[in-house]
């Protein structure tokens, strides 16, 4: 089935370490994005990419490095420069319909 | 101001119909889209409308828009207690502009 598939669901890093978050896409889509979610918030995006080896800084993209070698794939990492990392993140891809994987939640211990 | 607004809560009965508001800014958007979210997961995609079109009715979710207005409205007949969820909002011409979300409480 086609679909986007974020990993791992559940992450735990200690302060100072850099974690790389996973987003793959078997849809075809150009476009991909990452988005972050805090309580009560709505969704921030963090990176976009629009084609291959091509990506841009979204609102919040301070402390966050993304990569987009191969067209099913944007790693999103969280380096140990992103203040409050703990939140929850959420990939999208896009060819006009925007749909999301089921995210993944960074808890900084 | 936030490009895109939604009312925060909305509380309803078990059977009675729902109805989620949403205003946007930028009259460019393409698409502009209805998500739900429930506890711990990603969004799911409900439903979207073109900005040529003014409704679009897939079973129970109707989607109206007004481009004079630049207001977006969701509405879920015969609400269900499983329809309990954040609801989002998105406009999107390149890149997707979420709101805030409006948290849907279905109580019997």
């Amino acid at each position: 089935d086609g679909g986007i598939t974020q990993s791992p669901k559940y992450l735990f890093r200690k302060e100072g370490q850099n974690v790389t978050l996973s987003c793959e896409q078997n849809l075809n889509h150009d476009a991909m994005y990452w988005y972050r979610q805090d309580p009560g918030q709505g969704l921030r995006l963090i990176y976009y990419s629009q084609i291959v080896n091509d990506f841009q800084k979204g609102d919040i993209a301070e402390g966050y490095s993304v990569s987009r070698e191969k067209k099913e794939s944007f790693p999103l990492t969280v380096t140990s420069a992103q203040k409050n990392p703990t939140a929850f993140y959420l990939c999208a891809s896009s060819a006009g319909e925007l749909f999301f994987g089921e995210g993944s939640r960074l808890t900084v211990l | 101001g936030e490009d895109v607004e939604q009312s925060l809560f909305l509380s309803v009965r078990e059977g009675d119909s729902s109805v989620i508001n949403c205003t946007y800014t930028d009259s460019s958007s393409t698409y502009l889209y209805w998500y739900k979210q429930e506890p711990g997961a990603g969004l799911q995609l409900l439903t979207y409308i073109f900005s040529n079109m003014d409704m679009k009715q897939d079973q129970r979710l109707t989607v109206l828009l007004n481009k004079k207005d630049k207001h977006l409205s969701l509405r879920i007949a015969d609400t269900q207690t499983g329809d309990s969820a954040i609801y989002f909002c998105a406009e999107s011409l390149l890149i997707p502009t979420f709101g805030r979300g409006t948290s849907l409480i279905v109580h019997p």
